[in-house]
């Protein structure tokens, strides 16, 4: 079955604590991205990559980092995590990085509470 | 400033009734609209698109959208609302930001569909 799957699908840790939610999917695609969801504000990007070793930042990429060595893994990594990154975030992909107007295909989410 | 707004935070219709979830945007030159639904502890699945051609665009799950340009509007609509059609909605238009499309996302219509 074609899809993107992210672990954890729950994760609460303390401020501090370095943390990896891994992202992956079975399609081929070239195309990989973040977004955080919060209440009120929709999805916003944090990371996105155009290909293997290809990354760059979305609108809130402060505090969050990424790696493309693999077409098919893009994790998230949050070197030092802090409260303002409670949030719902999401992993998608594409096959072309949407210039053909391809839709994304979207993990489950990941809700991340930090303390 | 480019963006998409989605004037109500929740829509509440009766089973059997039409449904409409609204959207508008701000974008320069020719817009690419999409609708998105999530689920309860789901991602987000594409819905429908509008690219070009006929302003009436046909989605999955019995959804349509009408594109209106002299409105700037790309309002969701279903002739019959099923209680299964409660989830989270969300309008996205795609810019053009360095040299690659991006999705920029409405912050959801919660659309709530009583028996």
């Amino acid at each position: 079955e074609a899809q993107v799957t992210q672990n954890p699908r729950y994760l609460i840790t303390v401020t501090g604590k370095k943390l990896t939610v891994t992202c992956s999917q079975n399609m081929n695609h070239e195309y990989m991205s973040w977004y955080r969801q919060d209440p009120g504000l929709g999805l916003r990007q944090i990371y996105y990559s155009m290909n293997v070793e290809v990354t760059d930042k979305g609108d809130v990429p402060e505090g969050y980092k990424v790696s493309r060595k693999e077409k098919r893994n893009f994790p998230l990594i949050l070197e030092s995590p802090s409260p303002n990154q409670t949030s719902l975030y999401f992993c998608a992909s594409s096959l072309f990085g949407q210039k053909d107007n391809l839709p994304l295909h979207f993990g489950n989410g990941t809700r991340l509470t930090v303390t | 400033a480019q963006s998409v707004a989605q004037p109500e935070d929740q829509v509440n219709v009766a089973e059997g009734n039409p449904l409409t979830v609204k959207c508008t945007y701000s974008v320069s030159g020719n817009p690419y609209l999409f609708w998105y639904v999530q689920y309860p502890n789901r991602g987000l699945q594409f819905l429908l698109k509008y690219i070009t051609g006929d302003n009436l665009v046909k989605g999955s799950y019995g959804f349509e959208a009408e594109f209106n340009k002299s409105q700037t509007s790309f309002h969701l609509k279903k002739p019959s609302a099923l209680v299964s059609d409660s989830a989270l909605y969300f309008c996205a238009v795609r810019l053009l930001s360095g040299g690659y499309n991006k999705l920029i996302f409405g912050a959801g219509t919660r659309l709530a569909v009583h028996p």
